[in-house]
């Protein structure tokens, strides 16, 4: 079985803080994904790494990086956090050779609260 | 415009109905399409692909409509562990494996 697993379930950071969301996968996948998901606006794409040290903006990054040093780990970095950045964060990952699914496989998630 | 949209619901059906759940999306150049399932308070998961041809797997049907750019998912009798949020799914053509997710449409299953 596939599984990623996420740092923490529940975080609660202090506005400006920089916050670290760690997630780690035992499938050997190549791609590795990070999301947030808040109400009405579904799950959307901050970065994505097609490989180690490699690392693709997705449609919001703003006010985020990633580093992926390891092929099995893939960090998300709030450098200063707001208020606005309190959601749930998923990860997930995927096979390159993933054809014709492209199927991802998240992680429990970790709820932050930013205050 | 949204890439992809969905009536977010609730649909609340009894056991044993059937209920049926549309997409549409906004690129033509959508190559694949998915539906995935969340659990409340859960991660997604893949439920199962969708092919221009119609797909069934047991309960739950897909189909896609090309010319029109949308997706079906039907679900024939509906149990209580049917409830669940039902989120849409498309890749872009030379997208790889990035995928694009709909906002969802949660399904409420009663006694």
């Amino acid at each position: 079985d596939v599984k990623v697993t996420q740092s923490s379930r529940y975080l609660v950071k202090r506005t400006g803080e920089k916050v670290f969301l760690e997630c780690v996968q035992d499938m050997d996948h190549e791609n590795m994904f990070w999301y947030r998901q808040d109400p009405g606006l579904g799950l959307r794409l901050i970065y994505f790494s097609y490989d180690v040290k490699m690392k693709e903006k997705g449609d919001i990054p703003e006010g985020y990086s990633v580093s992926r040093e390891k092929k099995e780990r893939f960090s998300l970095i709030l450098e200063s956090a707001s208020t606005n950045q309190t959601s749930m964060y998923l990860c997930a990952s995927s096979s390159h050779y993933g054809y014709p699914t492209y199927e991802q496989y998240f992680g429990p998630g970790t709820r932050l609260t930013v205050t | 415009r949204k890439e992809v949209e969905q009536d977010p619901g609730p649909f609340n059906v009894p056991e044993g109905a059937t209920v049926a759940f549309n997409c549409t999306y906004s690129n033509s150049a959508s190559q694949s399409f998915f539906w995935y399932r969340q659990d409340c308070r859960k991660e997604p998961k893949l439920l199962m692909s969708v092919y221009s041809s119609g797909n069934e797997d047991g309960r739950f049907t897909a189909q896609l409509n090309r010319a029109s750019q949308y997706i079906s998912l039907l679900i024939r009798d509906s149990k209580l562990s049917d409830s669940a949020t039902y989120l849409c799914v498309v890749t872009l053509t030379g997208g790889g494996n990035k995928l694009t997710f709909g906002t969802g449409t949660q399904l409420k299953v009663e006694l």
